[in-house]
């Protein structure tokens, strides 16, 4: 069974601060993402990874960026912190290959007052 | 631009009653279409993946079908424990691994 998880599943930080979510996962997977998932709006792509010390931007990168120095490792950082990023944050991780499906840790739901 | 719609928003089904949710889809070739399922302040667990006009999937009480321009998920005699968002993706060939999501269906099943 593929294994993501998260470092957190709840987290409260203030306007302005530096904010690290982390993702691990067990499989050896190449492909790692983060998602932000917001009511109406569904989920939108932040960054991906193809492999360890490769990031590629989505489709909302601005204020966000990634560190991937370990293939199991995948974290997101909020240089500084601000309202509208208060939202659920979700990673997945995807073997390269034919199959393509990407599998999801548990989620962490962030709010930056 | 790659998208997907979701029909309905949501649905309230007795348990028993059969129904069908929607995924319509533009994409630029497909090179594949996912549906997970979404428990309130959980991630999405991966249902199943379609590939190619015709194709069908089971698994339970759930039956996923693509055409060239939809995927229904069908879902037989639900049971409470079915209630939970429904979520359709689709990734375009050529798009190395981008997922371009639906805002899902909420479903939810009553006794």
């Amino acid at each position: 069974d593929v294994k993501v998880t998260q470092s957190s599943r709840y987290l409260v930080k203030r306007t302005g601060e530096k904010v690290f979510l982390e993702c691990v996962q067990d499989m050896d997977h190449e492909n790692m993402f983060w998602y932000r998932q917001d009511p109406g709006l569904g989920l939108r792509l932040i960054y991906f990874s193809y492999d360890v010390k490769m990031k590629e931007k989505g489709d909302i990168p601005e204020g966000y960026s990634v560190s991937r120095e370990k293939k199991e490792r995948f974290s997101l950082i909020l240089e500084s912190a601000s309202t509208n990023q208060t939202s659920m944050y979700l990673c997945a991780s995807r073997r390269t290959g034919y199959t393509d499906t990407q599998y999801f840790g548990p989620g962490t739901r962030l709010t930056v007052l | 631009e790659d998208q997907v719609t979701q029909s309905p928003e949501a649905l309230r089904l007795q348990e028993g009653e059969s129904s069908s949710l929607n995924c319509s889809y533009t994409v630029s070739g497909l090179r594949g279409l996912f549906w997970y399922r979404q428990d309130p302040g959980k991630g999405p667990e991966f249902l199943f993946t379609l590939y190619s006009a015709g194709e069908e999937k089971e698994k339970e009480r759930l039956k996923a079908t693509l055409t060239k321009k939809e995927s229904f998920l069908h879902i037989t005699a639900p049971k409470p424990e079915d209630s939970a968002t429904y979520l359709c993706a689709v990734q375009a060939a050529g798009t190395a691994s981008k997922l371009t999501f639906g805002t899902g269906t909420r479903l939810q099943v009553t006794l």
